[in-house]
């Protein structure tokens, strides 16, 4: 069964960093982009980035409202993205999706919820 | 960045209604352009990509279809676990954007 999961997810005051997990299993890893999207509390879908595989020299795009802040990597050999957050503001207060991209954003994590506050 | 405009904001139907949710991109994204069902508390769901391919386990009365820049979701015949909300998404440009979504309500 393919499963994505998230974790390190919290609590950080404004500034703050955090970077979050996301291992994957069932499907061939190496081979996916993946991508970060995140939801505000009662609110719709924001794209965050994507990482592309090694074939594709492991290219990262990033929304704007994010560039410059947060940074997506991966670690094929743990099957493993990542999504490193720093000088956080209160905006960026959301659940936060990785998901492998194939056609569309076909498989999701079950989210992790970041709060920043002070 | 590619704007998509997702209407309605929210749709009240019956089961067994055929309903439409229609996305429009602000230029050319060919085909590329997903949809997605999401319930409340859940991680979204992919339901079709690429304009018209639906994912597989998707029921058929999902339809997507595409005129120009504008893009439709059909729903044939509501069933009781189709009231979710729907997000449309361009994947042909990064950012891909999301539309603001459609959220369907029982009548």
């Amino acid at each position: 069964d393919v499963q994505l999961v998230e974790s390190g997810g919290g609590l950080v005051q404004p500034g703050g960093s955090l970077k979050l997990s996301c291992a994957a299993s069932g499907f061939t890893f190496s081979g996916s982009a993946m991508h970060w999207v995140r939801q505000a509390s009662g609110k719709g879908l924001e794209w965050v980035g994507r990482i592309r595989s090694k074939v594709m020299n492991y290219a990262t795009a990033y929304s704007a409202s994010v560039s410059g802040r947060f940074t997506i990597s991966r670690d094929d050999s743990k099957n493993t993205a990542y999504l490193e957050m720093n000088n956080l503001k209160t905006d960026d207060t959301a659940v936060y999706y990785c998901a492998r991209h194939s056609g569309g954003l076909q498989y999701w994590g079950q989210g992790n919820l970041v709060t920043v506050s002070a | 960045d590619i704007q998509m405009t997702q209407s309605p904001s929210s749709l009240s139907a019956s089961v067994g209604d055929r309903v439409t949710i229609t996305c429009r991109a602000s230029e050319s994204i060919s085909s590329n352009l997903n949809w997605y069902q999401q319930y409340p508390g859940k991680a979204p769901k992919l339901l079709i990509y690429t304009t018209s391919n639906l994912e597989s386990g998707v029921p058929s009365r999902f339809r997507g279809s595409a005129s120009g820049t504008q893009f439709t979701l059909t729903i044939s015949s509501l069933q009781p676990e189709d009231f979710a909300t729907y997000y449309c998404q361009q994947s042909d440009s990064t950012p891909y954007t999301f539309g603001q979504g459609t959220k369907l309500e029982i009548k």
